[in-house]
């Protein structure tokens, strides 16, 4: 079963709009990380927001925010106010337990921002 | 912060040769190395996990004997693609475990 899943291929915003990125996640496990990620087209993994299981709040860093459902296993990524440089492949990954653990990705969504 | 980084940005190859990826942490001790490889428009796959002084833990369906892993020092990990061929042309990228994740700028494989 995928532990990672992110059902949105690609998605398209207008500058300066708002846009959701979802990402389910599964696992057993009650101590768990959830990252986000940008890739742009040069390859490089931008760290963008952490959540962890434990976290009673959202996490937010500038424009990027994480909409976490721990009931539902969500952890969905908000970009606030679009820009054309946030045009890249978004990935939602995943820690299991506390350390030392690899980070497991979803397939990733490919996001376009319209002028 | 943390940085790693990754040598060759890219590199061509003939087939049945052999491909060198470096990754080096510039300012902090790598304990623990992850090496994935991307194709086009597709998710990261983990190769392997290497821990420094031991011997890399392989994902199921990875040739060990194809894909080398060397973590001789806490600053260097390298993974060697052997006798490659046109298949194993793909992004390689290697992350290191810091308190999160630092990756490198990764490689682009292409086998001719």
């Amino acid at each position: 079963a995928q532990k990672i899943t992110q059902t949105q291929p690609g998605m398209f915003v207008q500058e300066k709009e708002a846009v959701t990125l979802d990402c389910t996640y599964d696992t057993s496990d009650q101590s768990y990380g959830l990252f986000w990620y940008k890739q742009p087209s040069s390859g490089e993994m931008i760290f963008l927001i952490y959540q962890g299981s434990y976290d009673e709040q959202n996490a937010t860093e500038g424009r990027y925010s994480l909409n976490f459902q721990k009931a539902r296993k969500s952890a969905n990524l908000v970009i606030s106010a679009s820009q054309l440089g946030d045009s890249a492949m978004y990935f939602c990954a995943m820690r299991e337990g506390t350390s030392g653990s690899r980070l497991t990705f979803g397939e990733g969504t490919q996001l376009t921002v319209n002028p | 912060g943390a940085v790693v980084s990754q040598h060759p940005s890219w590199v061509i190859c003939k087939s049945g040769t052999s491909v060198k990826i470096e990754c080096r942490s510039l300012d902090f001790q790598a304990t623990t190395m992850f090496w994935y490889r991307q194709f086009p428009k597709q998710s990261l796959m983990l190769m392997a996990t290497s821990n420094e002084g031991s011997k890399a833990t392989y994902e199921q369906g990875v040739e060990k004997d194809k894909f080398l892993i060397n973590h001789a020092s806490l600053t260097l990990s390298t993974l060697t693609v052997t006798s490659a061929h046109p298949e194993d042309s793909s992004f390689y990228i290697c992350s290191a475990r810091t308190p999160g994740y630092t990756f490198g700028s990764g490689t682009r494989l292409t086998v001719v």
